[in-house]
């Protein structure tokens, strides 16, 4: 079983909807990612927060909004998506992002999203 | 700026004969490096990790890596393959003294294991 929870698991919406993502870890991490995954492709990183502040934004299109509102819970908020965006979204944690961290990555079994 | 390479986009395996997806990478400074698994409608699975010390690394499910500096490569082993572990395969590196815990992937390999 995963640790890291992500709801919804699959999401089709319109053009038009307003929708969020959610993730949720409980291992104490100071750090969430979000990462877009097309089939068979490596993960794209999107956003990366390190306690509970936006520190890294990979150039990611305002249709794409992130939110912390704590330690443990990460959301996407989603708006005026496009086809292309159609993919899986995952989620990840881990203990931090300083310059010597080792520790992994800990991945959700992600969302799927179409876009109609 | 890092890069991964994953060679081949498919490996073919027999079940119970070894295996070995390969990696390589390059980097500014020391790397950290990562395998990753991902089965169908799953999320990445964490494997194994190289840090420092001994280049043999061992893993979860059997999997081990061996990094090698010079030939810049951490290739990802089993002595025994078995069908369940047919799946995709990511490899990742960091640069040591990276902000961010940027990890920076492979395009993947999908291992095939046929009974």
């Amino acid at each position: 079983d995963t640790e890291v929870t992500q709801t919804p698991k699959h999401l089709v919406m319109g053009m038009t909807n307003k929708k969020s993502l959610k993730c949720e870890q409980h291992m104490g991490h100071r750090a969430m990612y979000w990462y877009k995954q097309k089939a068979k492709k490596p993960p794209e990183l999107m956003f990366v927060y390190s306690y509970e502040k936006l520190s890294i934004n990979e150039s990611v299109p305002s249709r794409f909004s992130p939110e912390c509102p704590n330690s443990s819970l990460l959301n996407l908020h989603l708006h005026a998506l496009q086809p292309e965006d159609s993919a899986l979204y995952l989620c990840a944690s881990s203990q931090g992002t300083g310059g010597g961290s080792n520790q992994p990555q800990h991945f959700g079994d992600g969302t799927r999203l179409s876009i109609l | 700026a890092q890069s991964v390479a994953q060679p081949e986009d498919q490996v073919n395996v027999a079940e119970g004969n070894p295996l070995t997806v390969k990696c390589t990478y390059s980097v500014s400074g020391n790397p950290y490096l990562f395998w990753y698994v991902q089965y169908p409608n799953r999320g990445l699975q964490f494997l194994l990790k190289y840090i420092t010390g001994d280049n043999l690394v061992k893993g979860s499910y059997g999997f081990e890596a061996e990094f090698n500096k010079s030939q810049t490569s951490f290739h990802l082993k089993k002595p025994s393959a078995l069908v369940s572990d047919s799946a995709l395969y990511f490899c990742a590196v960091r640069p040591v003294f990276n902000a961010g815990n940027m990890l920076t992937f492979g395009g993947g390999t999908r291992l095939m294991v046929k009974p």
